[in-house]
């Protein structure tokens, strides 16, 4: 069975301390890994795509890694504003276009 | 440019009755998917509509269906509720079917 897992569920940081978040996956048939942001009761926002191990992504304090079994989101000294839920999805080899998700990493960042 | 818009934002609902929800996609994108996100829990694949066709379904009962208009903006139906369909539902469009996805704010339906 498809499946992804990410840890921790729950993460608390200082302002300015470093850390990464995990998500791991069993598939058969991966094509592409996502990464998306989501803030309480608003839909999720999109972060990076990744499609092969070794691939890197960076935005601001992010930086997404991809192996062949999981991938990281890495934050550099995180700010309060990067509170938020992040959530890992991988798109699967089917004829359509099928994101399966994680269930988050929920994430607190206090100043 | 205008990103993915939902409505209604929330919704109460009878245990039995039907609902529409309605979802506008970003401009120029031809894709459409939704999705179920109970409280907790990442988004849950409930079905693609692609060119107004439906292009794959998650492991959603027939009570949820759906449609595309011309204009690539979309319905979700859902019949009979049950008390479980309380969610926030997420419609989501890309500009093809091998582009990444972008999310609107949902709609919270909560069936009492």
């Amino acid at each position: 069975e498809d499946q992804v897992t990410q840890s921790p569920e729950a993460l608390r940081l200082q302002e300015g301390e470093s850390s990464s978040l995990n998500c791991s996956y069993t598939v058969s048939g991966l094509r592409g890994l996502f990464w998306y942001r989501q803030d309480p009761g608003k839909g999720p926002e999109f972060l990076f795509t990744l499609y092969s191990a070794g691939e890197e992504k960076e935005k601001e304090r992010l930086k997404a890694t991809l192996t062949k079994k999981e991938s990281f989101l890495h934050i550099t000294a995180p700010k309060p504003e990067d509170s938020a839920t992040y959530l890992c999805a991988v798109r699967l080899n089917t004829g359509f276009q099928k994101l399966v998700f994680g269930t988050g990493t929920r994430l607190l960042v206090s100043p | 440019e205008t990103g993915v818009t939902q409505s209604p934002t929330h919704l109460i609902k009878t245990r039995g009755q039907q609902v529409t929800l309605r979802c506008s996609s970003q401009s120029g994108h031809n894709t459409v998917s939704w999705y179920q996100q109970a409280l907790g829990q990442g988004p849950q694949f409930i079905f693609q509509y692609y060119r107004e066709e439906e292009n794959g379904r998650g492991n959603f009962p027939p009570r949820f269906s759906g449609l595309q208009f011309p204009n690539y903006s979309s319905e979700l139906n859902v019949n009979a509720l049950e008390l479980d369909d309380s969610a926030l539902y997420l419609c989501a469009s890309s500009l093809e079917l091998e582009y990444e996805q972008y999310f609107g704010p949902g709609t919270r339906l909560t069936v009492t």
